[in-house]
C-alpha cells in the first residue's frame, strides 16, 4: 500500500522558521517531491530529493531519510506570501507516478 | 521557456456529457501525467504517458481515458460525466519520466459538472 502523512495545518509568525514533516510508506520509492499550492492555483515545484540528506535552495530546504521513510521541508525567514498548502509527494518506481499527501496548510501571521 | 499549458482553463458540462482536456508539455519533455484534485480526495494520479504509450494508470473507472501524440501533447477524456467528476484536472510533464527529472505542473483545467 501507499501512505503519505503530513500535518493538516500549521501556523507560524512572519520572519520565523517552520518545519513541515512528511512520513511515507510506499511499495516502491524513487524520490520525494515538495510542492507549494496557493488557493485556486496549480502546484509549484519546490524541491526533489532522491538521495538522503539536505537540499538547500534559498529560503527553502528539504531533507530526506529513505531508511526512516521521512522528509521535511524547512522554510526560513517566513513571509506572508508563504501562506499556502505544502504538498509532499512520493515518486513511485515506475511510470512517473506521484502519490500525494493531503497537504499541510501553512498560515503565516504578522 | 514556456511551461506546461492546459486548455481549456474553465469549463462547465452537464451530467452525461463528455469532455476532452488538452495538455502541451514543456518543450523537450516526453512524459505527461494527469491528476485529479478535489477537496475531499486531494491530488490523485490518473495516468501517465511516455512516447505515446500509457505506462501507468491510477484507480479510476474506464470513463477516464487519455492519449499522447507524437509531439508529446496529451489529451484526456471523461465520458458520461457525473457530478463527482467536478474537479481541478492537472497535467504534469517531465523530461523522460525517470528518477532525477523534475515534474512540473500546468495551471489546470477547472471542470464543473451540473
Amino acid at each position: 500500500g501507499q501512505n503519505i502523512d503530513q500535518p493538516t495545518e500549521m501556523t507560524a509568525t512572519e520572519g520565523a522558521i517552520v518545519q513541515i514533516n512528511c512520513t511515507y510508506q510506499t511499495s516502491g520509492f524513487n524520490g520525494l517531491f515538495w510542492y507549494q499550492q496557493h488557493a485556486g492555483e496549480a502546484p509549484t515545484f519546490l524541491s526533489y530529493n532522491v538521495l538522503d540528506g539536505l537540499e538547500e535552495k534559498g529560503r527553502f530546504s528539504s531533507f530526506l531519510s529513505r531508511s526512516k521513510g521521512y522528509s521535511y521541508l524547512l522554510l526560513k525567514e517566513l513571509q506572508m506570501k508563504d501562506s499556502a498548502s505544502y504538498l509532499c509527494a512520493a515518486l513511485m518506481e515506475y511510470g512517473n507516478k506521484l502519490v500525494f499527501g493531503a497537504g499541510t496548510i501553512l498560515r503565516v501571521k504578522s | 521557456k514556456a511551461g506546461v499549458t492546459q486548455t481549456p482553463r474553465y469549463l462547465i458540462k452537464t451530467r452525461g456529457q463528455q469532455v476532452t482536456l488538452s495538455c502541451s508539455p514543456i518543450s523537450g519533455h516526453r512524459s505527461v501525467s494527469w491528476y485529479q484534485q478535489t477537496p475531499g480526495q486531494g491530488l490523485q494520479f490518473l495516468f501517465e504517458y511516455f512516447s505515446e504509450t500509457q505506462r501507468n494508470k491510477g484507480n479510476f473507472p474506464g470513463r477516464f481515458s487519455g492519449r499522447q501524440f507524437s509531439n508529446s501533447r496529451s489529451e484526456m477524456n471523461v465520458s458520461t460525466l457525473e457530478l463527482g467528476d467536478s474537479a481541478l484536472y492537472l497535467c504534469a510533464s517531465s523530461r523522460d519520466g525517470f528518477s532525477g527529472n523534475t515534474i512540473y505542473f500546468g495551471e489546470g483545467s477547472w471542470l464543473t459538472v451540473v
